[in-house]
């Protein structure tokens, strides 16, 4: 079946390092997401891409960097990461370029910056 | 409305009884409205995505209806089973925005007791 994975799952790191956490699709779907889960915030938008080699930032993009080099991986990195970073964060991906298409999410990655 | 506001913020309900909860969104500038349910240690799923000359949507006992005139979308849960406690997600799409991006709300936490 057809899934989107995360990992690490869980991942605790300190302040300054780099960290890089993966996302993993084979659905084939061209747009993918980044988002991070704050208490009382919702989902918000990190970065998000419309295909290969397309990276866009959306609200939340400062300290965060992604690449696509291919359609199924959009991997985000944390160039320094920052306690204000300490969230959970979920990749999602849809199949249609427009809004009315659903987002598939996986499963989480849960960072700790200390 | 600036934002997408979802309320209340928390409810509690008895088995059996139905319930309903609201999401509000700009008024102008509509795309789309997306429902997901997200479950406790789980990842968000798609319940419904509902756009600009959609009626009711309905799936099983959960329905949602949408009034793009005044900005808000009603959730209706009947019956309501234990199965059913989980975070309730409203997110907006605009016409205005990049192809795909959605403004999350921070969620209706549902809990039903036996």
């Amino acid at each position: 079946d057809a899934e989107i994975t995360q990992s690490p799952r869980h991942k605790i790191t300190e302040t300054g390092r780099q960290v890089t956490l993966a996302c993993h699709q084979t659905w084939n779907h061209n747009n993918m997401f980044w988002y991070r889960q704050d208490l009382g915030h919702g989902l918000r938008l990190i970065h998000y891409s419309y295909g290969v080699q397309d990276t866009n930032k959306g609200e939340v993009s400062d300290g965060y960097s992604v690449s696509r080099s291919n359609t199924e991986d959009l991997p985000l990195t944390l160039e320094s990461a920052a306690s204000s970073q300490t969230s959970v964060y979920f990749c999602a991906s849809s199949p249609g370029l427009a809004e009315d298409y659903e987002q598939y999410f996986g499963p989480g990655t849960r960072l700790t910056v200390t | 409305i600036l934002n997408v506001e979802q309320s209340p913020q928390s409810l509690h309900v008895q088995e059996g009884d139905s319930t309903n909860f609201t999401c509000s969104f700009p008024s102008s500038n509509f795309y789309a409205l997306h429902w997901y349910r997200w479950e406790t240690a789980k990842s968000p799923e798609a319940l419904f995505v509902m756009t600009l000359n959609g009626d009711e949507k309905k799936k099983g006992r959960i329905s949602a209806t949408l009034n793009t005139k005044e900005g808000y979308s009603y959730l209706y849960i009947k019956g309501s089973q234990p199965e059913d406690s989980a975070t309730y997600l409203c997110a907006f799409g605009r016409t205005t925005d990049s192809w795909g991006k959605l403004q999350f709300g921070a969620g209706t936490q549902v809990v039903v007791t036996p």
